[in-house]
């Protein structure tokens, strides 16, 4: 059970806007810390994606995007490509754990 | 380019010890924060700790699953990290990876070592 809730999958056709949800709690995300995407192509490793919530690394295409309210985060696709199927996991720290989290990932599918 | 390259890891009896190793280059290793996170196989990612630099002091932190069984340290002079894991259990099977650390996120990343504890 991760500490960060993630949905499990999501899909959906070429071209189409989907969005993955995390929710945090008060002791991570909703104490402030930032969130973090990573992006994991089938049996490699993982790829920062998306850091400090909304900003992308260089190369990162401007598909994606993130934001960042409350206690919750969402990364978002737009433009759907079949190059997009692969894990995505947010991360935060936790003051209570003293450590870092991960969400359980979500797979995202193409249809 | 930066690159991380994990070694060590292989299939160890529980209660036994493995010291897992990622080697760095393209960036200047003294400077650099470390992580290492694992992965069951077909399951989710799990922190398992962290080390400063040591100029910051070196001290590592490690997740509760973990902590008194591993141990995270660095050679500078030989741009190494390291991960020494006593007292393995069946549960600590992963692929372990190496990552390097910054304001609270993983930059870049090794492509894993697999461990597998079993009898």
């Amino acid at each position: 059970q991760s500490v960060l809730t993630q949905p499990p999958s999501v899909s959906g056709a070429p071209g189409q806007r989907v969005t993955i949800s995390c929710t945090g709690s008060s002791s991570n995300i909703g104490a402030g810390y930032d969130v973090h995407w990573y992006q994991q192509l089938p049996g490699t490793a993982p790829k920062l994606l998306i850091y400090d919530n909304a900003n992308r690394p260089s190369g990162v295409p401007d598909r994606f995007s993130g934001s960042k309210s409350g206690t919750s985060a969402s990364l978002a696709i737009t433009g759907l490509q079949a190059e997009d199927e692969a894990d995505y996991y947010c991360q935060s720290y936790d003051n209570s754990l003293r450590g870092y989290v991960f969400g359980i990932g979500t797979k995202v599918t193409v249809l | 380019e930066v690159q991380l390259v994990e070694s060590g890891g292989g299939l160890v009896k529980p209660g036994g010890s493995l010291r897992l190793s990622c080697e760095a280059s393209g960036f200047t290793f003294t400077d650099a924060w470390f992580t290492w996170v694992r992965q069951v196989p077909g399951k989710g990612l799990e922190w398992v700790g962290r080390i400063r630099r040591n100029t910051e002091g070196g001290a590592a932190d490690y997740a509760a699953p973990v902590k008194d069984r591993f141990t995270i340290s660095r050679d500078d002079s030989k741009n190494a990290l390291f991960l020494q894991m006593n007292s393995l259990k069946t549960e600590d099977t992963a692929v372990y990876y190496c990552a390097t650390e910054s304001w609270w996120k993983f930059h870049n990343w090794g492509q894993g070592t697999l461990v597998t504890v079993s009898s």
